[in-house]
């Protein structure tokens, strides 16, 4: 299935705690995105990467660093993790030279911090 | 700064229509998105709209009006599966998706 696809989809964990969101999409997109919605359902833009390059990079703590291996995969690693980042992580992918693609979101990683 | 106003939640019958606001104030304006998020899942793409007037898709339908800052999603023949989010997002001139809040719409039988 062509799809953006992001692991873990539920992930529970303790305060201080380090860990990683993946994310893979197979579209032949070279742009991918995190985002962030919160319990108030706004989607924040986090990070946005073209062809591994970072080139959006919103005000977000640098316990949070995205890494890029290559244009379909996008990852999300947070160290020290607070109570304030449990929310729900989306993955998205999109094409860059057209900048009005809509984008293809992943089923989103619902972080619990405990 | 940059604004997107949504009503927070509506409520419509089944068979019904119901027409869905998005008022935005940003800096430039290079299209405007709608998406649907169903409860606990991803947003997915409805429309897109950057000159004024009307997209018409089945029962989906979306407006804009550029000059008042202004569009609006239009959902005919509502089905109990058209429960969900409606998310509003404009591209400004940026490039950047500015994102609202989403109305949750409520079906009834």
């Amino acid at each position: 299935d062509t799809a953006v696809s992001q692991t873990p989809k539920y992930l529970v964990t303790q305060m201080g705690n380090d860990k990683s969101i993946k994310c893979e999409q197979n579209l032949g997109h070279d742009t991918m995105y995190w985002y962030k919605q919160d319990s108030k359902k706004f989607l924040k833009i986090m990070f946005s990467y073209n062809n591994k390059e970072l080139i959006i990079n919103e005000t977000v703590p640098n316990r949070f660093s995205p890494k890029s291996p290559d244009k379909a995969h996008l990852n999300l690693h947070i160290n020290s993790l607070e109570l304030g980042d449990s929310a729900v992580y989306f993955c998205a992918s999109s094409f860059f030279v057209d900048r009005n693609s809509p984008l293809h979101f992943g089923n989103g990683t619902r972080l619990t911090v405990t | 700064g940059q604004n997107i106003d949504q009503p927070t939640e509506m409520t419509a019958t089944e068979g019904a229509i119901v027409q869905i606001n998005c008022t935005y104030q940003t800096s430039g304006f290079n299209g405007l998105f709608w998406y649907q998020q169903h409860a606990g899942e991803a947003p997915t793409f409805l429309s897109y709209n950057v000159l004024d007037g009307l997209e018409e898709k089945g029962r989906f339908s979306s407006f804009l009006s550029r000059s008042k800052g202004y569009s609006y999603l239009l959902l005919k023949e509502l089905q109990m599966k058209d429960s969900a989010s409606y998310l509003c997002a404009v591209v400004d001139s940026n490039y950047q998706l500015i994102w609202g809040a989403g109305t949750k719409l409520i079906i009834k039988p």
